[in-house]
Protein backbone atom coordinates (compact mmCIF):
# COMPACT_ATOMS: atom_id res chain seq x y z
CA UNK A 1 0.00 0.00 0.00
CA UNK A 2 1.01 3.62 -0.73
CA UNK A 3 1.89 5.45 3.01
CA UNK A 4 0.92 9.26 2.93
CA UNK A 5 2.61 11.28 5.32
CA UNK A 6 1.14 14.79 6.37
CA UNK A 7 2.86 17.73 7.45
CA UNK A 8 2.36 18.72 10.29
CA UNK A 9 0.26 17.25 12.33
CA UNK A 10 -1.31 20.67 13.69
CA UNK A 11 -1.03 24.03 12.96
CA UNK A 12 -2.21 27.11 15.07
CA UNK A 13 -2.42 30.37 12.61
CA UNK A 14 -4.83 33.26 12.52
CA UNK A 15 -7.73 34.80 10.27
CA UNK A 16 -6.17 35.96 7.25
CA UNK A 17 -2.90 33.91 7.40
CA UNK A 18 -1.65 32.16 4.80
CA UNK A 19 -1.19 28.45 5.61
CA UNK A 20 0.36 25.09 3.27
CA UNK A 21 0.14 21.80 4.56
CA UNK A 22 2.35 19.41 2.93
CA UNK A 23 1.61 15.72 1.84
CA UNK A 24 4.17 13.17 1.06
CA UNK A 25 3.54 9.66 -0.76
CA UNK A 26 5.67 6.36 0.04
CA UNK A 27 6.13 6.45 -3.99
CA UNK A 28 5.28 8.13 -6.67
CA UNK A 29 1.23 8.95 -7.56
CA UNK A 30 1.36 11.15 -10.42
CA UNK A 31 -1.19 13.86 -10.49
CA UNK A 32 -3.78 11.36 -8.73
CA UNK A 33 -3.92 13.54 -5.46
CA UNK A 34 -7.24 15.04 -3.90
CA UNK A 35 -7.20 17.14 -0.79
CA UNK A 36 -10.22 16.91 1.46
CA UNK A 37 -11.28 19.27 4.76
CA UNK A 38 -13.32 17.19 7.23
CA UNK A 39 -15.21 19.18 10.38
CA UNK A 40 -16.34 17.53 13.76
CA UNK A 41 -18.43 15.18 13.30
CA UNK A 42 -19.53 15.60 9.60
CA UNK A 43 -17.97 14.37 6.39
CA UNK A 44 -15.00 14.87 4.32
CA UNK A 45 -15.46 17.54 1.81
CA UNK A 46 -13.54 17.36 -1.02
CA UNK A 47 -11.75 20.38 -1.95
CA UNK A 48 -8.98 19.88 -4.47
CA UNK A 49 -8.16 16.55 -7.07
CA UNK A 50 -5.86 16.02 -9.56
CA UNK A 51 -3.29 17.89 -7.28
CA UNK A 52 -4.40 21.43 -8.47
CA UNK A 53 -8.21 21.29 -9.89
CA UNK A 54 -10.48 22.96 -7.92
CA UNK A 55 -13.89 21.24 -7.36
CA UNK A 56 -16.80 22.88 -8.16
CA UNK A 57 -17.54 25.25 -5.64
CA UNK A 58 -14.89 25.52 -3.18
CA UNK A 59 -13.23 29.13 -2.53
CA UNK A 60 -10.63 30.42 -5.12
CA UNK A 61 -8.39 30.79 -1.63
CA UNK A 62 -7.60 27.05 -1.60
CA UNK A 63 -4.64 25.97 -4.00
CA UNK A 64 -2.92 22.19 -4.33
CA UNK A 65 0.66 21.72 -6.16
CA UNK A 66 2.80 18.72 -6.72
CA UNK A 67 3.09 15.53 -8.58
CA UNK A 68 5.24 12.26 -8.19
CA UNK A 69 5.41 12.16 -4.21
CA UNK A 70 5.38 15.54 -2.84
CA UNK A 71 2.32 18.14 -2.80
CA UNK A 72 1.21 20.88 -0.87
CA UNK A 73 -2.47 22.36 0.09
CA UNK A 74 -2.58 25.82 -0.02
CA UNK A 75 -5.10 28.66 2.22
CA UNK A 76 -3.83 31.62 0.94
CA UNK A 77 -5.69 34.02 3.55
CA UNK A 78 -7.35 31.75 6.34
CA UNK A 79 -11.27 32.73 6.90
CA UNK A 80 -13.19 31.55 9.98
CA UNK A 81 -14.90 28.64 8.61
CA UNK A 82 -11.38 27.31 7.46
CA UNK A 83 -10.14 25.62 10.97
CA UNK A 84 -11.07 22.15 10.48
CA UNK A 85 -8.89 18.76 9.57
CA UNK A 86 -7.58 18.37 6.20
CA UNK A 87 -6.49 15.16 4.57
CA UNK A 88 -4.69 14.12 1.68
CA UNK A 89 -5.24 11.06 -0.66
CA UNK A 90 -3.70 9.05 -3.45
CA UNK A 91 -5.96 7.16 -6.11
CA UNK A 92 -2.99 6.21 -8.17
CA UNK A 93 -3.15 2.67 -7.29
CA UNK A 94 -5.46 0.56 -4.75
CA UNK A 95 -5.73 0.19 -2.22
CA UNK A 96 -6.44 4.00 -1.71
CA UNK A 97 -5.38 5.45 1.12
CA UNK A 98 -5.60 9.07 3.21
CA UNK A 99 -2.84 10.56 5.17
CA UNK A 100 -3.18 10.92 8.87
CA UNK A 101 -4.82 14.60 9.10
CA UNK A 102 -3.68 18.15 9.88
CA UNK A 103 -5.71 20.04 12.13
CA UNK A 104 -6.00 23.58 11.52
CA UNK A 105 -6.60 25.57 14.48
CA UNK A 106 -7.18 28.88 15.65
CA UNK A 107 -4.25 30.77 17.44
CA UNK B 1 -28.74 17.28 -6.20
CA UNK B 2 -26.84 13.79 -5.00
CA UNK B 3 -27.37 12.72 -1.52
CA UNK B 4 -26.23 9.50 -0.08
CA UNK B 5 -27.98 8.63 3.51
CA UNK B 6 -26.38 5.34 5.49
CA UNK B 7 -28.84 3.44 7.73
CA UNK B 8 -28.51 0.21 9.64
CA UNK B 9 -27.20 -0.89 13.21
CA UNK B 10 -24.93 1.08 15.23
CA UNK B 11 -24.36 -1.60 17.72
CA UNK B 12 -22.93 -5.38 16.72
CA UNK B 13 -21.55 -7.98 19.04
CA UNK B 14 -18.02 -9.26 18.27
CA UNK B 15 -17.85 -12.04 15.66
CA UNK B 16 -21.55 -11.54 14.09
CA UNK B 17 -21.92 -9.59 10.62
CA UNK B 18 -22.44 -5.33 10.02
CA UNK B 19 -24.66 -4.60 7.54
CA UNK B 20 -24.96 -0.94 6.51
CA UNK B 21 -27.18 0.02 3.01
CA UNK B 22 -26.80 3.41 1.39
CA UNK B 23 -29.80 5.09 -0.09
CA UNK B 24 -29.04 7.49 -2.82
CA UNK B 25 -31.17 9.97 -4.27
CA UNK B 26 -31.18 13.05 -6.87
CA UNK B 27 -29.23 10.47 -9.17
CA UNK B 28 -28.58 7.16 -10.66
CA UNK B 29 -26.27 4.33 -9.22
CA UNK B 30 -26.42 3.34 -12.96
CA UNK B 31 -24.24 6.10 -14.40
CA UNK B 32 -20.96 5.76 -16.07
CA UNK B 33 -17.22 6.65 -14.39
CA UNK B 34 -19.72 6.81 -10.95
CA UNK B 35 -18.59 4.07 -8.25
CA UNK B 36 -20.22 3.75 -5.38
CA UNK B 37 -18.06 3.10 -1.97
CA UNK B 38 -17.36 2.77 1.69
CA UNK B 39 -14.42 4.35 3.63
CA UNK B 40 -14.41 3.94 7.29
CA UNK B 41 -12.87 5.85 10.26
CA UNK B 42 -11.83 4.92 13.82
CA UNK B 43 -9.03 7.07 15.92
CA UNK B 44 -7.04 4.59 15.78
CA UNK B 45 -6.46 4.17 11.95
CA UNK B 46 -7.79 7.33 10.69
CA UNK B 47 -9.47 6.97 7.40
CA UNK B 48 -9.53 3.85 5.48
CA UNK B 49 -11.02 2.93 1.96
CA UNK B 50 -12.99 -0.05 2.17
CA UNK B 51 -14.09 -0.92 -1.29
CA UNK B 52 -16.32 0.07 -3.89
CA UNK B 53 -19.04 -1.48 -6.60
CA UNK B 54 -20.14 -0.18 -10.10
CA UNK B 55 -23.17 -0.54 -11.86
CA UNK B 56 -21.89 -3.38 -14.02
CA UNK B 57 -21.32 -5.43 -10.53
CA UNK B 58 -17.49 -5.67 -10.89
CA UNK B 59 -15.85 -4.48 -7.12
CA UNK B 60 -12.84 -3.35 -5.94
CA UNK B 61 -12.32 -4.42 -2.00
CA UNK B 62 -9.28 -4.09 0.09
CA UNK B 63 -7.48 -6.83 0.54
CA UNK B 64 -7.06 -6.20 4.47
CA UNK B 65 -10.78 -6.59 4.28
CA UNK B 66 -11.04 -8.59 0.93
CA UNK B 67 -11.39 -11.87 3.04
CA UNK B 68 -14.38 -10.39 5.49
CA UNK B 69 -16.25 -8.11 3.08
CA UNK B 70 -19.09 -7.93 0.48
CA UNK B 71 -20.44 -4.70 -1.35
CA UNK B 72 -23.80 -5.61 -3.64
CA UNK B 73 -25.96 -3.16 -5.76
CA UNK B 74 -29.30 -2.24 -5.90
CA UNK B 75 -29.63 -0.31 -8.72
CA UNK B 76 -33.67 -0.14 -9.20
CA UNK B 77 -33.59 0.60 -5.14
CA UNK B 78 -30.93 2.56 -5.41
CA UNK B 79 -29.03 1.31 -3.01
CA UNK B 80 -25.54 -0.35 -2.36
CA UNK B 81 -24.81 -2.04 0.97
CA UNK B 82 -21.73 -3.43 3.08
CA UNK B 83 -21.40 -6.65 4.96
CA UNK B 84 -18.46 -7.35 6.82
CA UNK B 85 -18.48 -10.92 9.12
CA UNK B 86 -16.25 -11.84 12.12
CA UNK B 87 -16.29 -8.44 14.09
CA UNK B 88 -13.82 -7.64 16.46
CA UNK B 89 -13.29 -4.13 18.32
CA UNK B 90 -10.77 -2.91 15.75
CA UNK B 91 -13.80 -2.71 13.16
CA UNK B 92 -15.38 -0.10 15.30
CA UNK B 93 -15.61 3.01 13.62
CA UNK B 94 -17.95 5.60 11.97
CA UNK B 95 -18.89 3.80 8.57
CA UNK B 96 -19.31 6.51 5.27
CA UNK B 97 -20.55 6.04 1.97
CA UNK B 98 -19.19 8.04 -1.02
CA UNK B 99 -19.39 8.39 -4.75
CA UNK B 100 -16.16 8.03 -6.73
CA UNK B 101 -16.60 10.13 -9.74
CA UNK B 102 -13.88 9.17 -12.50
CA UNK B 103 -12.68 11.37 -15.49
CA UNK B 104 -9.54 10.84 -16.82
CA UNK B 105 -9.78 13.89 -19.17
CA UNK B 106 -9.94 16.04 -16.43
CA UNK B 107 -7.33 14.10 -13.63
CA UNK B 108 -10.78 13.04 -11.45
CA UNK B 109 -10.64 10.69 -9.35
CA UNK B 110 -11.94 11.47 -5.77
CA UNK B 111 -14.96 11.18 -3.32
CA UNK B 112 -16.95 14.13 -4.50
CA UNK B 113 -20.36 13.35 -2.54
CA UNK B 114 -20.51 11.47 1.41
CA UNK B 115 -23.11 10.28 3.23
CA UNK B 116 -23.30 11.90 6.85
CA UNK B 117 -21.62 8.70 8.44
CA UNK B 118 -23.16 5.77 10.55
CA UNK B 119 -21.35 5.22 13.98
CA UNK B 120 -20.75 1.55 14.58
CA UNK B 121 -19.55 -0.35 17.71
CA UNK B 122 -18.78 -3.55 18.12
CA UNK B 123 -19.04 -4.60 21.54
CA UNK B 124 -21.22 -6.99 23.69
Amino acid sequence: DIQMTQSPSSVSASVGDRVTITCRASQGVSSWLAWYQQKSGKAPKVLIYGASRLQTGVPSRFSGSGSGTDFTLTISSLQPEDFATYYCQQANSFPYTFGQGTKLEIK
Amino acid sequence: QVQLQESGPGLVKPSETLSLTCTVSGGSTSNYYQYWSWIRQSPGKGLEYIGYIYYTGSTNYNPSLKSRLTISLDTSKNQFSLKLNSLTAADTAVYFCARRSVSVSEDRDCFDIWGPGKMVTVSS
